[in-house]
């Protein structure tokens, strides 16, 4: 059973670039969720894909946006890159939108951005 | 709004010195509260998933209990190994599409001295 994949590990971007993060989820799950954690702060919620469709979005503005694919794998895409958006960027992937069994929501290790 | 209050926010603990770390939480129609582990540089990695006031659950050093307020997660004679940042994030159902919204605390960061 494979775990969650992301890529790439790093990445640096120039403020007003376009970037594409991507996330393979672990086999058997269908519900990929995506996530941005600043140093020292706790993950926040951006969206979550359920079956090809975003089911859900936290307080993040349309310059983010994503993609489900059939074999449920998923992007991250961000427009106009602004200094703030330095971070790591988490994928999570479940088997269902209510991340319920025995290990709840599975985390890949992200994606460190920089904004310069 | 929802909110998640994890304290304190860090902890230096000896080896051996057992602990509580504590989670309390403001949020209407809980789904269920999340405690996951994080080291540097990676991502969380789940601990417990726990649904109702009273519930308990055990894995190694590590107790996670929950009441209607708040949730802590005990830590028995800790190892070096067992430091890392502790995140618990709470969810609730927000539609009727079935999104259940996630809200994570800021964590506690745990160090372990030998």
């Amino acid at each position: 059973e494979t775990g969650v994949t992301q890529s790439p590990t790093h990445l640096i971007k120039t403020r007003g670039q376009q970037v594409t993060l991507r996330c393979s989820s672990q086999s058997g799950h269908n519900t990929v969720s995506w996530y941005q954690q600043a140093l020292g702060q706790g993950p926040q919620f951006i969206f979550q894909y359920y079956r090809e469709e975003e089911n859900g979005r936290g307080n993040f503005p349309p310059r983010f946006s994503g993609l489900q694919f059939p074999n449920y794998s998923s992007e991250l895409n961000v427009n106009a890159l602004e200094l703030d958006d330095s971070a790591l960027y988490l994928c999570a992937s479940s088997l269902g939108f209510e991340g319920k069994g025995q290990y709840g929501y599975t985390f890949g290790s992200g994606t460190r951005l920089t904004v310069v | 709004e929802d909110q998640v209050t994890q304290s304190p926010e860090a902890l230096r603990l000896q080896e051996g010195e057992s602990s509580s770390l504590n989670c309390s939480y403001t949020v209407s129609g809980l789904r269920g509260l999340f405690w996951y582990r994080q080291d540097p540089g990676k991502g969380p990695e789940f601990l417990f998933t726990l649904y109702s006031a009273g519930e308990e659950k055990e894995k190694e050093r590590l107790k996670a209990t929950l009441t209607k307020k708040e949730s802590f997660l005990h830590i028995t004679a800790p190892k070096p190994e067992d430091s890392a940042t502790y995140l618990c994030a709470v969810k609730k159902r927000v539609n009727s599409g079935g999104y259940q919204k996630v809200t994570f605390g800021i964590g506690t960061k745990l160090q372990v001295i030998p």
